[in-house]
């Protein structure tokens, strides 16, 4: 499975938006891009998933760059409950197999 | 609510004592499951994939000797840390799918095991 970068941490202000990079430059073509995040002491949520193009649910919406080598998860009005490590994986389809990098840890301030 | 359930929650066990961790799907059938384990402040790390009514296959550099696991049935697998030892202390969590193709993963709640 292809390896991802993330920045270590970020943060945001309350009620804007949080917008995540993640590079995943070695993505090949049956390749997904997943998002989990992971609020202290609890199992990872899954958050979205995509592969081509953006998508959208009540979460979040997945900015996926046109040659997949990039991509940007966007919490479009963070609450302070969003404050959390937040994980993107690049899987296969034809395997379910998750391996975590290290995530970016948000915190959404007051 | 949650699909996948873990059990217990918790757990604090003498050293050189065995500690069996259950991970169901609560209203799905999975074949398969997968176990991690996540350090303080560290990241979850893979140990094996729990396949129903077959041997789990293990992470490079996990003793399957050490953590047993099973999968009996297509709703439950099980983690058995045996001889437990204080280094062995961790947070444990089991995830399970449920589609065929690129369908979510669930994750259970953990099982944060202290070995004294």
């Amino acid at each position: 499975d292809a390896k991802t970068t993330q920045p270590t941490s970020m943060d945001c202000a309350e009620g804007r938006a949080a917008n995540l990079p993640c590079n995943h430059s070695t993505i090949s073509g049956n390749e997904y891009v997943y998002w989990y995040r992971q609020i202290h002491s609890q199992g990872p949520q899954y958050i979205i998933h995509g592969l081509k193009n953006n998508e959208t649910n009540e979460m979040a919406s997945l900015i996926i760059t046109e040659d997949r080598k990039s991509s940007t998860l966007i919490l479009p009005h963070a609450t302070l409950r969003d404050t959390a490590v937040y994980y993107c994986i690049v899987r296969m389809d034809s395997s379910y197999k998750l391996i975590f990098g290290s995530g970016t840890r948000l915190l959404v301030r007051p | 609510g949650a699909v996948v359930s873990q059990h217990p929650s918790w757990v604090i066990c003498k050293s050189g004592t065995s500690v069996k961790i259950e991970c169901r799907s609560l209203d799905f059938q999975a074949t398969t499951m997968f176990w991690y384990r996540q350090f303080p402040k560290q990241s979850l790390m893979l140990m094996a994939t729990s396949n129903e009514g077959s041997k789990a296959t293990y992470e490079q550099g996990v003793e399957k000797d050490k953590f047993l696991i099973n999968h009996a049935s297509l709703t439950l697998s099980t983690l058995t840390v045996t001889s437990a030892h204080p280094e062995d202390s961790s947070f444990y969590i089991c995830s399970a799918t449920r589609d065929r193709g690129p369908g979510e993963l669930f994750f259970g709640e953990g099982s944060r095991l202290t070995v004294l």
